[in-house]
């Protein structure tokens, strides 16, 4: 039984490029929520999805979008890089009805130059 | 204001040793609590969680143990390991109005484990 997977493990940028990282979610997870850590820092929630829509939010501008595909795996699109984007986005997927029992990805390590 | 504190910032002891780190809320309405333990780099993986009516649960060598009414979590370590070296971040979860699920991490508890 898979965890949850993300890639690329680490990617490098320059300032106003985009980027597209990808999770695939636990095995009979249906709900994919995306967070962005900076170093020394705790997690920041992003979005959320299920049934393939933007459940809810955090405070991030709207560079940062996403999508949930039919299979449940989700994207995080970042545009107009920033420096301040360089950080460790995580990946958690969890199943609707126990939406508390979150599941972590390994992350991927994104570097703004 | 829906917040999670936690203290200390940072910790170093020694292999072997016992240590308790602690986490104080201010989020409404309370869910749950979770501890979670993420190395370097990696993502958090979770060591418990804990509901209202639960005030201790444990797993191996961590024990986290839960106050609602002071609203105060601790996690104690037991026989500390140098594989102990980590962040350690408690997580409440706090239910909305819509029925949706809000999660208020704390910054994290930084432990480093010495030989």
């Amino acid at each position: 039984d898979a965890g949850v997977t993300q890639s690329p493990t680490h990617l490098i940028k320059t300032r106003g490029q985009q980027v597209t990282l990808r999770c695939s979610p636990k095995s009979g997870h249906d709900t994919v929520s995306w967070y962005q850590q900076a170093l020394g820092q705790g997690p920041q929630f992003i979005f959320q999805y299920y049934e393939e829509e933007e459940r809810q939010r955090g405070n991030f501008p709207d560079r940062f979008s996403g999508h949930q595909f039919p299979n449940y795996s989700s994207e995080l699109n970042v545009n107009a890089l920033l420096l301040g984007d360089s950080a460790l986005y995580l990946c958690a997927s969890s199943f609707e009805e126990a939406v508390h029992e979150q599941f972590f990805g390994p992350g991927t390590r994104l570097t703004v130059l | 204001k829906n917040q999670v504190e936690q203290s200390p910032q940072s910790l170093i002891i020694l292999e072997g040793k016992n240590c308790t780190l602690q986490c104080n809320y201010t989020v409404s309405p309370f869910s749950n609590l979770r501890w979670y333990k993420q190395d370097t780099g990696r993502g958090p993986v979770s060591l418990t969680i804990m509901t209202f009516s639960e005030n201790t649960k444990s797993n191996g060598r961590y024990t986290a143990t839960l106050d609602a009414d002071t609203k105060q979590s601790s996690l104690h370590i037991t026989a500390s390991q140098l594989s102990d070296s980590a962040s350690y971040i408690c997580v409440v979860t706090r239910k909305r109005f819509s029925g949706t699920y809000k999660y208020i991490f704390g910054t994290g508890t930084r432990l480093k484990v010495l030989a």
